[in-house]
């Protein structure tokens, strides 16, 4: 597609149920990264896949946040037994190698849990 | 610790005059900088972009001046339009292939 691509673009979730938030890259980006941006804050880094590389996982908050990235296309973020902390705006981007053209945002998923 | 950080969470311009938005940064191993512009309910989006190797980056009415010394650069938009109205974010990475690391931003509105 012409840009990334993010699904759900809201989720309101019950406090404690899991939730999975897609990410379609654009095609041809080797580099795919997870933000969050929670009220009043920058953007955080959660995790940052680069082609086949074992993902950098530095920035995952605990042990509830994981993500994969299948065949070098599509992630998917999964949070588990989510809280209340969790409800933020999680964006995703891709890139190709290097910096001269920065990232590419998706539109984000609102995820509020209640 | 905040190694990127936008000391002015918001901004107010009249339009046609500069707009001029500051970023400080702890990091010295930081070598690439760039600023992304964040409008509501959209992702952000790439700007201008400066490595360490340059002070300053224009293109068209933005430029992006870089001071190593003093671990500072900051955005100058002249002059400043309505549609300028944003979050600006100034984001700073050791490498390319290092997750940039963002501020927190700052608001810019520039009143018509």
């Amino acid at each position: 597609g012409a840009g990334v691509s993010q699904s759900p673009s809201n989720k309101v979730t019950e406090k404690g149920k899991d939730v999975e938030l897609r990410c379609d890259p654009i095609s041809g980006h080797t580099a795919l990264y997870w933000y969050r941006q929670s009220l009043g804050q920058g953007l955080e880094f959660l995790i940052y896949f680069q082609g086949n590389s074992a993902p950098d996982k530095s920035g995952l908050p605990s042990d509830r946040f994981s993500a994969e990235r299948t065949g070098g296309s599509v992630s998917t973020l999964t949070i588990q037994r989510t809280q209340q902390e969790d409800s933020a705006v999680y964006l995703c981007a891709s890139s190709i190698q290097g910096l001269d053209y920065g990232y590419t945002f998706g539109s984000g998923t609102r995820l509020t849990v209640v | 610790d905040q190694q990127v950080k936008q000391n002015s969470p918001s901004l107010s311009v009249q339009e046609g005059r500069i707009s001029i938005l500051n970023c400080d940064y702890t990091n010295s191993m930081f070598d690439y900088f760039l600023w992304y512009k964040k409008y509501p309910a959209e992702g952000p989006t790439f700007l201008i972009s400066i490595s360490s190797i340059k002070d300053k980056n224009e293109d068209g009415r933005f430029t992006v001046f870089l001071n190593k010394s003093a671990k500072h650069l900051s955005l100058h938009i002249v002059p400043s339009q309505p549609g300028d109205s944003a979050v600006y974010f100034c984001a700073a990475s050791p490498s390319g292939n290092t997750p940039l690391v963002f501020g927190k931003g700052t608001r810019l509105s520039v009143i018509a």
